[in-house]
């Protein structure tokens, strides 16, 4: 079964409506990446979170780890076509510094 | 899913070597690829992008002449770290986009550690 899981793979929101993304891990987390891919191109590093309860905030988004640092969340405020493409959480186990994906998440914003 | 390979896994070399890591797409084609480095504790930083039948597209602060790219084939792609030093250790990633119809999907290959010493 898979280590990381993210959750919805798809997504499809009015424009200024507000969304979740959400990664959950089966075993402890030492860090949790969030990357976002816009079509075509490479990934852009959003925010890295490696505290237990740690909050970070850029521009419109905010990304959570939970007290266990297993489970992190992704949340978009007033959502906006350029907002739209493709999230992907990334999972530090700490044992040899890769990262293990979650399949993403297909995020589609309708003007 | 779709699958996406990298050899090797792990390498070590001596400084002065030069280092080809392979990316291949197993059951689909790629017109794009992806490399990635990230150093210990750190993200993920896009190296450059590898089209299949032209010249790889390098970001900023990266020496083409020091990684080499080849795509020669809708499955494969290689980066070849030419006179590696120390500083070169690094994690490797790729991915490969596939394309069906409208929807684009990438995935990532497991990654190339490479130890330079």
């Amino acid at each position: 079964s898979q280590e990381l899981e993210q959750s919805p793979q798809s997504l499809i929101v009015q424009e200024g409506k507000n969304l979740t993304i959400n990664c959950t891990s089966s075993k402890t987390l030492y860090g949790l990446y969030w990357y976002k891919q816009k079509y075509g191109e490479g990934l852009i590093f959003l925010m890295m979170l490696q505290k237990g309860g740690e909050e970070k905030s850029h521009e419109k988004i905010t990304a959570k780890l939970d007290e266990k640092k297993q489970q992190s969340s992704l949340h978009i405020t007033a959502s906006q076509p350029s907002h739209a493409g493709i999230y992907l959480c990334g999972a530090d186990y700490g044992s040899q510094g890769n990262l293990i994906f979650g399949k993403g998440t297909k995020l589609s914003v309708k003007p | 899913g779709a699958v996406v390979s990298q050899h090797p896994s792990r390498v070590i070399c001596k400084s002065g070597t030069s280092v080809k890591i392979e990316c291949r797409s197993l059951d689909f084609q790629a017109t794009t690829m992806f490399w990635y480095r990230q150093f210990p504790k750190q993200s993920l930083m896009l190296m450059a992008t590898s089209n299949e039948g032209s010249k790889a597209t390098y970001e900023q602060g990266v020496e083409k002449d020091k990684f080499l790219i080849n795509h020669a084939s809708l499955t494969l792609s290689t980066l070849t770290v030419t006179s590696a030093h120390p500083e070169d250790s690094s994690f490797y990633i790729c991915s490969a986009r596939l394309l069906a119809g409208y929807l684009e999907t990438q995935y990532f290959g497991p990654g190339t550690r490479l130890l330079v010493l």
